[in-house]
C-alpha cells in the first residue's frame, strides 16, 4: 500500500544553516505530494504542493522537487530562521480523498 | 483560512464518561476529517466523511463515532473515554478535488483521567 516515511527529528539547527529533511514514498501511479508545517499550538497548514514528477513546488523560502525516479520529495530552505521552528509532515494524496502522512520531523532552530 | 473551528479547545474529562468534540466550516467543503496527533505516531485518521449522513471509518475508528447532519458541523463522539484516547484531536476539510488540500483547525487537547 501507499506509505511516507520521514527523517525522524528533532533536527537541530543553528539560524541561517541549510535545512534538508528528507521524505520518500511509496505509493502506485503518481500522486500528488505535500509538505504541511504545523507551529506551536496550531493546527496544520499546507506550505508546497508538486502534483507531478519534476515539479518543484515552492513557499517561503522552502522547495521541494518530485522525484519520480528516488521517489522522494525532500524539502529544503537555503537559511533557516528561528521563526521556522515547527512540525514538518510529509503526505501523498491517496485515492480516495485522503491523505496519507509521514509521522513528521521537528525542527529547531538556534539563534 | 477555510474558517474551520473546533470546540472545546480544551477538555479534562473522566474515564468512562461520553465526550463530544465538534468542528464546524464556513466553506461548505464537501469533505472533513478527524485525526488524532500523538507523539511518535504523526496524524491517524479517525473518521471522515464525504456528504452530509455519509461517513466511513479510518486506520483508528474503534471508540469513536462521528455524526454529520448538516455539512457544516461534523461531531466525533468518543462513548465512554479511556485514558488512551488522551490527545490532541484535528479537525481538517478538503475543498478541491483537483488539489487534495485539507485545511485544518485549530485543534482539542482531551485528557482523559
Amino acid at each position: 500500500g501507499n506509505s511516507v516515511t520521514q527523517m525522524e527529528g528533532p533536527v537541530t539547527l543553528s539560524e541561517e544553516a541549510f535545512l534538508t529533511i528528507n521524505c520518500t514514498y511509496t505509493a502506485t501511479g503518481y500522486p500528488s505530494l505535500f509538505w504541511y508545517v504545523q507551529y506551536p499550538g496550531e493546527g496544520l497548514q499546507l506550505l508546497l504542493k508538486a502534483t507531478k514528477a519534476d515539479d518543484k513546488g515552492s513557499n517561503k523560502g522552502f522547495e521541494a522537487t518530485y522525484r519520480k525516479e528516488t521517489t522522494s520529495f525532500h524539502l529544503e530552505k537555503g537559511s533557516v530562521q528561528v521563526s521556522d521552528s515547527a512540525v514538518y509532515f510529509c503526505a501523498l494524496a491517496h485515492s480516495n480523498y485522503q491523505l496519507i502522512w509521514g509521522a513528521g520531523t521537528k525542527l529547531i532552530i538556534k539563534p | 483560512d477555510a474558517g474551520i473551528t473546533q470546540s472545546p479547545r480544551h477538555k479534562v474529562t473522566e474515564t468512562g464518561t461520553p465526550v463530544t468534540l465538534r468542528c464546524h466550516q464556513t466553506e461548505n467543503h464537501r469533505y472533513m476529517y478527524w485525526y488524532r496527533q500523538d507523539p511518535g505516531h504523526g496524524l491517524r485518521l479517525i473518521h471522515y466523511s464525504y456528504g452530509v449522513k455519509d461517513t466511513d471509518k479510518g486506520e483508528v475508528s474503534d471508540g469513536y463515532s462521528v455524526s454529520r447532519s448538516k455539512t457544516e458541523d461534523f461531531l466525533l463522539t468518543l462513548e465512554s473515554a479511556t485514558s488512551s484516547q488522551t490527545s490532541v484531536y484535528f479537525c481538517a476539510t478538503y475543498a478541491d478535488r483537483s488539489s487534495y488540500e485539507q485545511y485544518f483547525g485549530p485543534g482539542t487537547r482531551l485528557t482523559v483521567t
